[in-house]
């Protein structure tokens, strides 16, 4: 069975701009959520989605926005990118939303904002 | 709000050394608990949790937890390391009135480095 799968691995973009990442989760995996790492802040929930709707979201700006598909694959977008956002960025998927279902993660998007 | 604390930062140990890695949380209500391991070039893999029951929890590759609430600790050990095990360990815990079963509080991380 494939894994979470993130493309793109790496993206390098300016001060301001916006940036979108997509996840695809396991086959048949319907929650996903994203979390961002950075040297200084760790790993940091950013949000889930499950069934199309966000479940629950982390301390993050609104800048900070995501959607999943019928699909349920995610995307993650970033507007008015500041350097502090430059971290990589994690997917993670998961059967179900019970406490029982364990997180799968991806490679990561690796951001550099410049 | 909870916190994970790993006090141990970077730990080198010798093959055949026995592990403890320390992890703390800061959270008086129920909790789900985990250890993550991250080795070199890979995606992060879930290497053993903790939902209720017997405290002490076995994971993959010989690891170990004990679950000590009194002391809101959930240690990870290995009676005896390999240089296969040098990676990055994460304890992370999942408050249940979160709301969301997938909104884990991860701590900073310990790189493990064992030598040959």
């Amino acid at each position: 069975k494939a894994g979470v799968t993130q493309t793109p691995r790496y993206l390098i973009k300016t001060r301001g701009q916006q940036v979108t990442l997509s996840c695809s989760p396991i086959s048949g995996h319907r929650s996903v959520s994203w979390y961002q790492q950075t040297p200084g802040q760790g790993l940091q929930f950013l949000f889930e989605y499950f069934s199309e709707t966000q479940r629950n979201k982390g301390n993050f700006p609104g800048r900070f926005s995501g959607r999943q598909f019928s699909n349920s694959r995610s995307e993650m977008n970033v507007s008015t990118l500041e350097l502090g956002d430059s971290a990589l960025y994690l997917c993670a998927s998961s059967p179900g939303t019970a406490s029982g279902s364990p997180l799968h993660f991806g490679n990561g998007t690796r951001l550099t904002v410049t | 709000a909870q916190s994970v604390s790993q006090h141990n930062h970077h730990v080198i140990l010798s093959e055949a050394a026995s592990l403890e890695l320390g992890c703390n949380y800061s959270y008086g209500g129920t909790v789900n608990l985990f250890w993550y391991v991250q080795y070199p070039g890979q995606h992060l893999q879930l290497l053993l949790k903790y939902f209720s029951g017997d405290p002490l929890v076995k994971g993959i590759k010989g690891f170990e937890a004990e679950f000590i609430k009194s002391k809101f600790s959930f240690n990870l050990r290995k009676p005896s390391v390999q240089w296969s095990d040098t990676a990055e360990y994460f304890c992370a815990v999942n408050a249940i009135s979160s709301g969301s079963a997938r909104q884990l509080t991860f701590g900073s991380g310990t790189q493990l480095t064992v030598l040959p």
